[in-house]
């Protein structure tokens, strides 16, 4: 079954745009959500992580938006630029099990046009 | 460095051959794990390991196998290859005690079966 279920799988956006990407959980348990930046040909690299006891977290022009309620969170890209291109994955796991354990979403290419 | 290795980078076998893909962290991380990237279903984990001797099935363990002998090493092991695992091959690494679940991952395996 999928956990974390990301949307959507593929955008387009023009450059200096914002970009979008979206992601729902079904496990309460889960307390550590993290974004994950993958380039062709390279393995995922983390980008930036949310915790739920906050509502939003920006660095730079990436910002997440976390709706603990409806279980879902967004990843949002200001000024969207050609370098930005590549696949996200969303993320979640049970930090404090200490596992190590994440389950990942099915990942959106974001393709930004110049 | 700190960085996690993968070799090869790029294998096309034949179905029934057995092959091993090979993963090394110079980090000293305790949690490693392997993972499939299919499009549209993301990454999933197929097995992982907790520490030496230590592994455990992730969440599509069927038809591979993995050993923990040495701390730096995790390598896969398909003993009888055959087409539906053709994927793109991750292996990652992360410290336990974080809480985090930030993990680096290799620069990838594109396995082929035919």
């Amino acid at each position: 079954q999928q956990q974390v279920k990301q949307s959507p799988q593929s955008l387009i956006v023009q450059k200096g745009g914002i970009s979008i990407i979206n992601c729902a959980y079904e496990n309460t348990a889960f307390d550590y959500f993290p974004w994950y930046q993958q380039f062709p040909g390279k393995g995922p690299a983390l980008l930036i992580a949310i915790r739920p006891d906050v509502s939003e977290k920006k660095e730079g022009r990436f910002t997440i938006s976390f709706n603990k309620s409806a279980k879902q969170f967004s990843l949002h890209i200001m000024d969207s630029q050609p370098g930005d291109s590549a696949t996200y994955f969303c993320a979640a796991s049970i930090g404090s099990s200490n596992t190590g354990k994440l389950i990942f979403g099915q990942g959106t290419t974001l393709q930004v046009k110049p | 460095e700190a960085q996690v290795t993968q070799n090869p980078r790029y294998l096309i076998t034949v179905t029934g051959k057995k092959l091993t893909v090979t993963c090394s962290q110079n980090m000293n991380h305790e949690y490693m794990s392997w993972y499939r990237q299919d499009p549209g279903l993301g990454l999933r984990q197929i097995y992982y390991s907790m520490n030496v001797e230590v592994t455990d099935k992730g969440d599509v363990p069927e038809g591979y196998k993995v050993s923990r002998k040495e701390k730096r090493n995790f390598p896969l092991i398909l003993e009888s290859p055959s087409p539906n695992q053709t994927s793109l091959y991750f292996c990652a690494s992360t410290p336990l005690g974080t809480g985090e679940g930030e993990q680096y991952f290799g620069p990838g395996t594109r396995l082929t079966v035919t």
